[in-house]
């Protein structure tokens, strides 16, 4: 089945770590996008990428890094210097993101201990 | 920065009665869609409607688009318990950016 998958469902990082989140689909979808979603609040766009080697910021990128080196991969790098990390992170993607609805991953939900 | 806002923030409603949430939005569209989202999980896409259409019909969802009001609706009728969920609105700027800007969402809970 085609879908998006996010992993690790739960990531605890510790005080000055760096972290991963990996999002992967099989859709053959161009455009990939990551939101943060803190608790009882909408998503806010953190990047997002229309084509491999091409990603753009969103509204909160700061402390925030990502690489699209593969049509198939958008990972997100939560850096030390996001000073508020604790969230619940969403990967979506689009393959025409004026004409079709975004699909989802289940989400990655990041603590920091 | 936030385009959508949905009202009511939180709604309560008897299983079979009917729901029906808001979604505000502040600059021209190109078009308007609704998610929804069960506790903890990924977002599930309901219905897209775009800027020159006034209303769309997807099984029990009804959803209207009001361009002069910057307004939508989502109505669902004969609300089922699983229907319990959060609903979000999420516009496409007409500015050509291809990136949407979701709503705060509205927490529906429907009573068996």
């Amino acid at each position: 089945d085609g879908g998006i998958t996010q992993s690790p469902k739960y990531l605890f990082r510790k005080e000055g770590q760096n972290v991963t989140l990996s999002c992967e689909q099989n859709l053959n979808h161009d455009a990939m996008y990551w939101y943060r979603q803190d608790p009882g609040q909408g998503l806010r766009l953190i990047y997002y990428s229309q084509i491999v080697n091409d990603f753009q910021k969103g509204d909160i990128a700061e402390g925030y890094s990502v690489s699209r080196e593969k049509k198939e991969s958008f990972p997100l790098t939560v850096t030390s210097a996001q000073k508020n990390p604790t969230a619940f992170y969403l990967c979506a993607s689009s393959i025409s993101p004026g004409t079709y609805g975004y699909t989802f991953g289940s989400g990655t939900r990041l603590t920091v201990v | 920065s936030q385009q959508g806002e949905e009202d009511p923030q939180a709604l309560s409603i008897q299983e079979g009665e009917n729901a029906t949430m808001n979604c505000s939005y502040k600059t021209s569209i190109n078009n308007l869609q609704w998610y929804r989202q069960n506790s903890g999980r990924g977002l599930v896409h309901l219905i897209l409607i775009r800027s020159n259409e006034r209303e769309k019909h997807s099984g029990r969802l009804r959803v209207t688009l009001d361009t002069s009001k910057k307004s939508s609706s989502l109505l669902i009728t004969a609300s089922r318990a699983a229907d319990t969920a959060s609903y979000f609105c999420a516009t496409l700027r007409a500015s050509g950016t291809y990136k949407y800007i979701f709503g705060t969402g509205t927490r529906l809970k429907v009573l068996a």
